[in-house]
């Protein structure tokens, strides 16, 4: 089956400082998109990237969908303490039924003040 | 998470015993579906649903069933719990497409002793 690759797995950064994230797959997606998990809840969708090449941000988030479709990016610049938690990359195939999602394993991200 | 509804948030089960995890969501959404999440495994796909009558196999199916009578509701039945699933459990819906959001519940937390 379809697998994405999430990397790094975690990271421990400063406040203050710009993380980088990203996911690669060898299947081509149609969508891509990033979720962040607080402990104790479900994931919530960041930024959804819809055409390959696209960049977009949220405030502070900055996502980019690959020109080959196989890879994301997603970067926060300023990072600061509430940005803790695990964040997902996703991506969904054309013509799939619905709209299952295919999740990387996540990012855990550690923010010190 | 608003509009999706999970319970139980927590359960414990022995061995052999059997639970319904509920999932009830009252956007009109076709299609929902079920996630289960492991430490450093993402989230994979259980079971899914475009629809009332229709469902059909995700990644991980084996010891799940499910149904789909309403357009409102996606149980996800264990028929004889076994320690493996012990897990976090996700219900999912959306409207039917790409690109439409994806709307999480809040997670539901299940140890199997």
């Amino acid at each position: 089956g379809q697998q994405l690759n999430q990397s790094p797995q975690s990271m421990f950064i400063q406040e203050g400082e710009d993380v980088s994230m990203n996911c690669t797959s060898s299947s081509i997606f149609n969508t891509w998109l990033w979720y962040k998990q607080d402990p104790g809840e479900g994931p919530v969708l960041l930024i959804a990237l819809y055409k390959a090449g696209e960049l977009t941000s949220n405030g502070r988030l900055t996502a980019q969908f690959g020109i080959t479709r196989k890879d994301s990016f997603l970067n926060i610049s300023a990072s600061i303490p509430s940005d803790v938690g695990i964040y997902f990359c996703a991506g969904q195939l054309l013509g799939q039924a619905g709209t299952a999602l295919i999740f990387g394993k996540g990012t855990t991200l550690s923010v010190s003040s | 998470n608003a509009g999706v509804t999970q319970t139980p948030k927590f359960q414990v089960l022995k061995t052999g015993q059997s639970m319904t995890l509920q999932c009830a969501q009252d956007m009109n959404h076709e299609y929902m579906s079920w996630y289960r999440q492991d430490p450093g495994m993402g989230l994979r796909l259980i079971h899914y649903s475009v629809g009332a009558g229709i469902t059909d196999q995700g990644e991980v199916p084996n010891g799940y069933n499910v149904s789909r009578s309403t357009t409102e509701d996606f149980p996800l039945r264990l028929l004889s719990a076994a320690p493996s699933q012990t897990s976090v459990y996700f219900c999912a819906s959306s409207l039917i497409g790409v690109g439409n959001t994806i709307y999480f519940g809040e997670g539901s937390w299940l140890t199997v002793v």
